[in-house]
């Protein structure tokens, strides 16, 4: 069984940077795929990117390229996303989730709340 | 991108009603299509796979079904531990597109 559990709750100034962290158990990171994805408060599920096993490469949503970053740490097992420049609309809830077709297992969700 | 169009957005019934959630593709994309639910505060949960497979410990009351563009889902009798937003996606190309999301209601 796999389990996901992601890093605490953030609060950012606009323009800063925020890393969120995914810590896996019950496998190896390298068995696995894992995408992000985002819930803006009272809005519905927004996919941010994640690993492509086809093309072993992460690929990102356009919306967020060149402003995201997501890392794994297979020594630790644990996956990282990090995004910069941040502003108000970037406050939400950020999930890490396996993705084999389908969103099979989801972290607890990390709270980033942008705000000067 | 393949865009996911679903209906209604929001929906109230009554316990032991028969709820119908609708998801089209804007390309056919066979039966790649999932469904979640998702509780307030959780994290969504998948449902249904593959447009028609139940989720091992998914309750038999929970169903869809449909292919290329068009696809249905089904909750066959309403019960208070079903509210909640479900949400389709699409996996047949990345990004794997979600749906809106349908808001789901006790009348």
């Amino acid at each position: 069984q796999v389990q996901l559990v992601q890093s605490g709750a953030e609060v950012k100034k606009p323009g800063a940077s925020v890393k969120v962290s995914c810590k896996v158990s019950g496998y190896t990171l390298t068995e696995l795929s894992m995408h992000w994805v985002r819930q803006a408060p009272g809005k519905g599920l927004e996919w941010m990117g994640g690993f492509d096993p086809e093309d072993g490469e992460t690929i990102y949503a356009q919306k967020f390229q060149g402003r995201v970053t997501m890392t794994e740490d297979t020594s630790t097992d644990t996956a990282y996303m990090e995004l910069s420049s941040l502003r108000s609309e970037d406050t939400a809830v950020y999930y890490c989730a396996t993705y084999s077709n389908a969103y099979d297992y989801w972290g607890q969700g990390t709270l980033v709340t942008v705000s000067s | 991108d393949i865009q996911m169009t679903q209906s209604p957005s929001s929906l109230s019934a009554s316990v032991g009603d028969r709820v119908t959630i609708t998801c089209q593709a804007s390309q056919d994309i066979s039966n790649y299509l999932n469904w979640y639910q998702q509780k307030p505060g959780k994290a969504p949960k998948l449902l249904i796979y593959d447009a028609s497979n139940l989720e091992t410990g998914v309750p038999s009351r929970f169903s869809g079904s449909g292919s290329g563009t068009d696809f249905t889902f089904t909750i066959s009798s309403l019960q208070p531990e079903d509210i909640a937003t479900y949400y389709c996606q699409q996996y047949d190309n990345l990004p794997p597109g979600f749906g809106q999301g349908t808001r789901l209601e006790i009348k």
